[in-house]
């Protein structure tokens, strides 16, 4: 079962552009993360955050979190086209580190 | 810092026929997870390890898949028979005992059933 689900599925846009891509779960959580998978590759962890965290920033990522509404939101400033790949939330619940993926949401950024 | 290691990278076999993948965790790291990605789709937990006990297998077929990590290091996780539907990356990833979450992945194992 997949706890989070990334919107939107697809996104495409210029480089240069900011790339926003939303998650929104279920149930009650103790952290939650971000990942990136570039085509036939594993999966880079990029940002996490904590139940009590409301942002937090890495570079050119933002991550926002919202418990009351159970959603995060990763934004990607000043796009490039190696940002080009399926961007994966998952979240961690109870006193377990099992993280559980959503669907993903696919980007692409032309040149 | 080595990352995690898997193999073999690609597998293609015929239904009915038993198939192995192997992975090597960070060194250190006594958390260990092996998930199975569906093409568009995210992972889904297979099984995790701490140390050399299995604490979350409920989501392993067990009348066809079976898994060890003899010594708490290095995992096989293992298909006999596979079914067509087994087809799919089998991705191992690793996670240190002081981390909050973060895992860290290898490049997974793609298998073709033929």
């Amino acid at each position: 079962s997949q706890q989070g689900e990334e919107d939107p599925q697809a996104l495409s846009i210029q480089e240069g552009e900011n790339a926003t891509m939303n998650c929104s779960y279920k149930t009650s959580i103790n952290n939650l993360q971000w990942y990136r998978q570039n085509s036939g590759r594993g999966l880079v962890h990029l940002i996490l955050i904590r139940s009590n965290e409301r942002e937090k920033h890495s570079g050119r990522l933002r991550v926002t979190l919202d418990t009351s509404k159970k959603s995060s939101s990763l934004l990607i400033t000043a796009s490039r086209a190696a940002d080009t790949a399926s961007y994966f939330c998952a979240t961690s619940s109870g006193g377990s580190y099992i993280p559980t993926f959503g669907r993903g949401t696919s980007l692409i950024v032309h040149p | 810092e080595a990352g995690v290691v898997q193999s073999p990278r690609y597998k293609i076999i015929e239904k009915k026929q038993p198939v192995a993948f192997w992975c090597n965790p960070i060194s250190g790291h006594n958390t260990l997870y092996w998930y199975l990605q569906n093409l568009g789709q995210g992972p889904e937990l297979l099984i995790r390890y701490e140390n050399e006990e299995a604490v979350d297998d409920s989501q392993l077929p067990k009348d066809r898949f079976s898994a060890e990590r003899l010594k708490g290091v290095d995992s096989t996780l293992k298909i006999q028979p596979a079914e067509l539907g087994d087809s799919a990356v089998y991705l191992c990833a690793s996670k240190g005992r002081d981390s909050p979450g973060e895992l860290f992945f290898g490049e997974g194992s793609r298998l073709t059933v033929l």
